[in-house]
């Protein structure tokens, strides 16, 4: 398994402002991705980011509104740009490890409400 | 299009068995997870299954039939703790993880 932590747990946020979420893991990992999980709801994949190539979005997320960096291969950030109050959501990065690189590893999550 | 199906919810008795079923419809398929989530908590890993068959793993197994598209997670011997939401996800060709709605287990004395 992988110890993942992620900066910040929760932060209130103003419309119209950007936050960025950091995500750390205790190995070095090939795939990390992004998550938003709204309440009730199960998990959205927003991106997966490999390090040293440009993250790849899924359909309805756009690099815009949600640029990723992978700088190393334990480290990633997701901004969150220009929010909204739909944007409030907990955000988790997750990385795959595993014989075969498939089983997924979660951070604790970012709690984010946008007012 | 790529589904997963699961129950939105269950309610059990603590020391009880329960079965919470998962069916699922992917482009390919690469194995089948169950995840554990506590409420306000990140999933955590319970289970993976490629094969046929039942897979055993403490209070937990996990079982996959791949010709029905069909799999459950078993749990034994339910205590309190066990109360949480129970993710279904399957891997499809692309090795992209295709999510269940989640399964909230209520666990009553």
């Amino acid at each position: 398994s992988a110890v993942i932590s992620q900066k910040p747990s929760r932060d209130i946020c103003q419309r119209g402002t950007s936050l960025t979420i950091q995500c750390q893991v205790d190995s070095q990992v090939t795939m990390m991705f992004w998550y938003r999980q709204q309440p009730g709801q199960s998990l959205t994949l927003i991106a997966t980011a490999n390090q040293g190539s440009e993250a790849t979005y899924e359909s309805g997320f756009v690099i815009d509104k949600f640029p990723i960096s992978r700088p190393n291969l334990t480290f990633s950030t997701l901004t969150v740009s220009n929010m909204s109050p739909e944007d409030s959501s907990i955000y988790l990065c997750s990385v795959a490890v595993g014989q075969d690189a498939n089983t997924q590893y979660f951070g604790p999550g970012t709690r984010l409400t946008v007012l | 299009g790529q589904n997963i199906d699961q129950p939105t919810e269950m309610t059990a008795t603590e020391g009880a068995i329960v079965q919470i079923n998962c069916t699922y419809q992917t482009s390919g398929f690469n194995g089948l997870f169950w995840y554990q989530q506590h409420a306000g908590e990140a999933p955590t890993f319970l289970s993976y299954n490629v094969l046929d068959g039942l897979e055993e793993k403490g209070r937990f197994s996990s079982f996959l039939s791949r010709s029905k598209g069909y799999s459950y997670l078993l749990l034994k011997e339910l205590q309190m703790k066990d109360s949480a939401s129970y993710l279904c996800a399957a891997l499809d060709s692309n090795y992209q993880l295709i999510w269940g709605a989640g399964t909230k287990l209520i666990i009553k004395p």
